[in-house]
């Protein structure tokens, strides 16, 4: 059972235009949820989180906005240039009890800025 | 730091042979996880140790996959036999953290992987 989902599975944005990418969950005993960016031939690499006592988190150019009574978590990636081409995986996880750092992670999608 | 380390980046084998894919973590972290992805099923957990102990490992396909990791600094996948439907590149990822641990970092930096490639 995939407890986070992922959508789109793929996008295809312009130079300069905005990506969003959406993810839902369904355990609410989660309390962390980070987003990783992978590139071609490499493995995923964390790019930004959130934590649910926020409703939103900027770093640059990078949004995450968190919904907790929906249970949904978006990327949002601003004046998107052709480096950002790459797949996106959001992620969930339960920090406390016995799972000890596992995290769940959506499908991802697969994000293409066309210069 | 060297970042996690993954031998070899590429293994290509017939079908029934032994695969050992190795990862050395990040020095001072002390979970370790083993991840396969590919296009049909995204990124799946495996298994994950915790001060080397194995805490979960649901994910692993069936008994022709095992895992050990016999000290802080060095793990092994192993498969055996190997099958075509094992395809897939195999990720190893650590982090800091766990029950005994005041701080944790939660981020899991991962290595670059192991193409695996079954004939």
């Amino acid at each position: 059972q995939q407890q986070v989902k992922q959508s789109p599975q793929s996008l295809i944005v312009q130079k300069g235009g905005i990506s969003i990418i959406n993810c839902a969950y369904e355990n609410t005993a989660f309390d962390y949820f980070p987003w990783y960016q992978q590139f071609p031939g490499k493995g995923p690499a964390l790019l930004i989180a959130i934590r649910p006592d926020v409703s939103e988190k900027k770093e640059g150019r990078f949004t995450i906005s968190f919904n907790k009574s929906a249970k949904q978590f978006s990327l949002h990636i601003m004046d998107s240039q052709p480096g950002d081409s790459a797949t996106y995986f959001c992620a969930a996880m339960r920090s406390g009890g016995s799972t000890l750092g596992r995290l769940y992670f959506g499908r991802g999608t697969q994000l293409t800025v066309w210069p | 730091d060297a970042g996690v380390i993954q031998s070899p980046r590429h293994e290509v084998t017939e079908m029934g042979q032994e695969v050992t894919l190795r990862c050395k973590p990040i020095s001072g972290h002390n979970s370790l996880f083993w991840y396969r992805q590919t296009m049909m099923r995204g990124l799946e957990l495996l298994i994950y140790f915790n001060n080397n102990v194995p805490i979960d490992d649901s994910g692993m396909p069936e008994d022709r996959f095992s895992a050990k990791m016999p000290n802080a600094s060095f793990s092994t996948l192993k498969i055996q036999p190997s099958e075509p439907r094992d395809s897939a590149v195999y990720f190893c990822a650590s982090s800091f953290g766990g029950l005994a641990s005041i701080a944790y970092s939660y981020e899991q930096y991962f290595g670059p992987g192991t193409r695996l490639t079954v004939t």
